[in-house]
């Protein structure tokens, strides 16, 4: 099995600049996470979707975060306008949506904005 | 405001030795509690999980006792490997299935010296 995929892992732009990070789940899992760490404030949770509708989105700090599922193999995060503070590390993570199944992490993209 | 706390940024701990790693949570909703592992440059690994039935899990080396009370739990290693090396998240759950929203804490890093 793949485990979760991600890309770009690296991804440097200016301030201004959209930003999309990409998310692949692994195949049968119907529960999806985005994620962002930081030094200040460890993992936050930004959004889940469970069976590719969003459950909660409190975790996003603002406007300028979207993030989308259009089918169970797909998710994106976008950011626009990125701004300096918005560097971090993003990680998505999935799993079954049943009782005692785990999150499983993909391996992150680390964003540097300018 | 942080309903996951993890007072210690970091640890350093002799090979052979127990590591004890701690955490702290404000929510008295939370009945499922997770420790996951993280290497650099990679996403976070599950490790161990214990419910708020129980007061103790064991997996081999690694022991999560919950002190329901105090609203703490903690994480001991025996004995330490410099393999275990690494960032320790703490999290938790309401509803008993890991798959619901976790809250993480800030993380611990973990250096065992040979």
């Amino acid at each position: 099995d793949a485990g979760v995929i991600q890309s770009p892992r690296h991804e440097v732009t200016e301030m201004g600049q959209e930003v999309t990070l990409r998310c692949k789940p692994i195949s049968g899992h119907n529960s999806l996470f985005w994620y962002r760490q930081t030094m200040m404030r460890g993992l936050e949770l930004l959004i889940y979707f469970n069976n590719n509708v969003p459950i909660d989105d409190s975790g996003m700090p603002e406007d300028r975060f979207s993030a989308k599922m259009p089918n169970a193999s797909f998710s994106t995060l976008k950011i626009q306008p990125s701004e300096p503070r918005d560097s971090a590390v993003y990680f998505c993570a999935s799993s079954r949506r049943s009782a005692g199944e785990t999150q499983y992490f993909g391996p992150g993209t680390r964003l540097l904005v300018l | 405001d942080q309903q996951v706390k993890q007072n210690s940024p970091s640890l350093s701990v002799q090979e052979g030795r127990i590591s004890i790693l701690n955490c702290d949570y404000t929510n008295s909703m939370f009945d499922y509690f997770l420790w996951y592992k993280k290497y650099p440059a990679e996403g976070p690994t599950f490790l161990i999980s214990i419910s708020s039935i129980k007061d103790k899990n064991e997996d081999g080396r690694f022991t999560v006792f919950l002190n329901k009370s105090a609203k703490h739990l903690s994480l001991h290693i025996v004995p330490s490997q410099p393999g275990d090396s690494a960032v320790y998240f703490c999290a938790a759950s309401e509803g008993g299935g890991a798959t619901n929203k976790l809250i993480f804490g800030t993380g611990t890093l973990l250096a065992v010296q040979p």
